[in-house]
């Protein structure tokens, strides 16, 4: 089914590893982005991308690294996890950059990741 | 800048009676305003979305919002709630089109 897809959906980590999750969307969308959840908080924005090559940081970037080497994927990096890190992380895309006010989103299933 | 104010943070409501969620924003620009559900351990789906266009919208699953201006209001309301409706709804604003704004989200409840 099209749409996009995170891997892995739980993880446990403990103090200062690293980790790479995955976002692959395969509807040829040109945004991708990045939020955490946590819990009173709504969605957060880390880092995003209007396209392949380009990103830029959004409200918390701090401890998270990104890349865009091809249109598809959108992975976020964990440079040394801490607990604050401890939240449900979603990756959305859209048509386009400049048009999500009529597209919208489109949202992964998440990643619960635990820091230990 | 824009924001988001969710002016409850759960809501219960007895199954067949209305639901009303209400939803204020802040806004430089002529905003766009989204409302998403997310049922529990799961991802966040499309309600409805204004986008200056009908004030009044509707969406998904019966339910449906109003874009008031003068109120800087977009509250969302279903006639009729079902169990299936349990779940946290956000509101969302962006007033530049890649960056969206979420509210702390609102919890429903429906009693049987």
């Amino acid at each position: 089914n099209a749409g996009v897809t995170q891997t892995p959906k739980f993880q446990v980590l403990k103090t200062g590893q690293s980790m790479t999750l995955q976002c692959a969307q395969d509807m040829n969308h040109e945004y991708m982005s990045w939020y955490r959840q946590d819990p009173g908080m709504g969605l957060r924005l880390i880092h995003y991308s209007v396209g392949a090559g380009i990103t830029d940081q959004g409200e918390v970037p701090n401890g998270y690294n990104v890349s865009r080497s091809t249109t598809e994927d959108f992975p976020l990096r964990l440079l040394s996890a801490a607990p604050s890190q401890t939240s449900v992380y979603f990756c959305a895309s859209s048509y386009s950059s400049t048009g999500v006010s009529n597209y919208g989103y489109t949202f992964g299933s998440g990643t619960r990741l635990t820091v230990v | 800048a824009q924001s988001v104010t969710q002016l409850d943070s759960h809501v219960s409501v007895s199954e067949g009676t209305p639901v009303l969620l209400r939803c204020n924003y802040s806004s430089s620009y002529s905003p766009s305003l989204f409302w998403y559900v997310q049922h529990p351990n799961k991802g966040l789906q499309l309600l409805l979305k204004y986008t200056s266009a009908a004030t009044l919208v509707k969406g998904i699953n019966g339910f449906e919002a109003e874009f008031k201006k003068s109120e800087t209001s977009f509250h969302l309301t279903k006639p009729s709630a079902h169990m299936s409706d349990a779940a946290e709804y956000f509101c969302v604003v962006s007033d530049r089109d890649y960056k969206l704004s979420f509210g702390a989200g609102t919890t429903v409840t429906v009693r049987a």
